[in-house]
């Protein structure tokens, strides 16, 4: 039971490259999340999932998009990448999309845009 | 979005002292959750709150949903080195998203 895994750990792209970060589960959990993290914001929601084929936008969804094809994966991509981008990336997952479930977190995608 | 105020925003204890850190927002949530995350890895969840006035302990830790719905509270007691890290509140309303507080950087002194 891997929980929730991410790759790539680490990525530099030049402006104007896209690219898809990846993320897994493998508990079946119908929930999934992309967040943010910038040095003093804390975490800020990009898209998530309630489940398969069903994709919503969170606080700061523009220059990202997301499908959700199965439960395990949720892939996050990068269109044109700028560097206002270059942040730390977390996908996360819970049980159900009902109150209180709690999110599980990867261990993130550093990405710098230069 | 929703503001979450989180403070302190940092501290500095001595090994043994207890910590009391807390979070506040503009609206109402449904559950509040704590969240600690070490250096180059992502938030590990510690605690999670569903009800108001709900008070629930993990070991030293010891969290309570506030009676508003508006705030939430952590206490560690009793601090070693292995707390250090940043602390993170995070609220879900009625919607499907959660919302995290800025964090609390806590260092400490052996």
């Amino acid at each position: 039971n891997a929980g929730v895994t991410q790759t790539p750990k680490f990525q530099v792209l030049k402006t104007g490259q896209s690219m898809t970060l990846q993320c897994a589960q493998d508990m079946n959990h119908e929930y999934m999340s992309w967040y943010r993290q910038d040095p003093g914001m804390g975490l800020r929601l990009i898209h998530y999932s309630v489940g398969a084929g069903i994709t919503d936008q969170g606080e700061v969804p523009n220059g990202y998009n997301v499908s959700r094809s199965t439960t395990e994966d949720f892939p996050l991509r990068l269109l044109s990448a700028a560097p206002s981008q270059t942040s730390v990336y977390f996908c996360a997952s819970s049980r159900d999309r009902g109150f209180g479930y709690e999110q599980y977190f990867g261990p993130g995608t550093r990405l710098t845009v230069t | 979005g929703q503001q979450l105020n989180q403070s302190p925003q940092s501290m500095f204890i001595q090994e043994g002292e207890d910590v009391s850190m807390n979070c506040t927002s503009s609206s109402i949530f449904n559950t509040w959750l704590w969240y600690k995350q070490d250096p180059g890895e992502g938030p590990v969840l510690l605690i999670a709150l569903y009800k108001a006035g709900e008070l629930t302990s993990n070991g030293r830790l010891t969290a309570q949903f506030g009676i508003t719905r508006k705030d939430s509270f952590l206490n560690i007691s009793a601090s070693i080195p292995s707390d250090v890290g940043i602390y993170f509140c995070a609220g879900q309303n009625t919607g499907n998203q959660f919302y995290f507080g800025t964090g609390t950087s806590l260092t400490v002194i052996p």
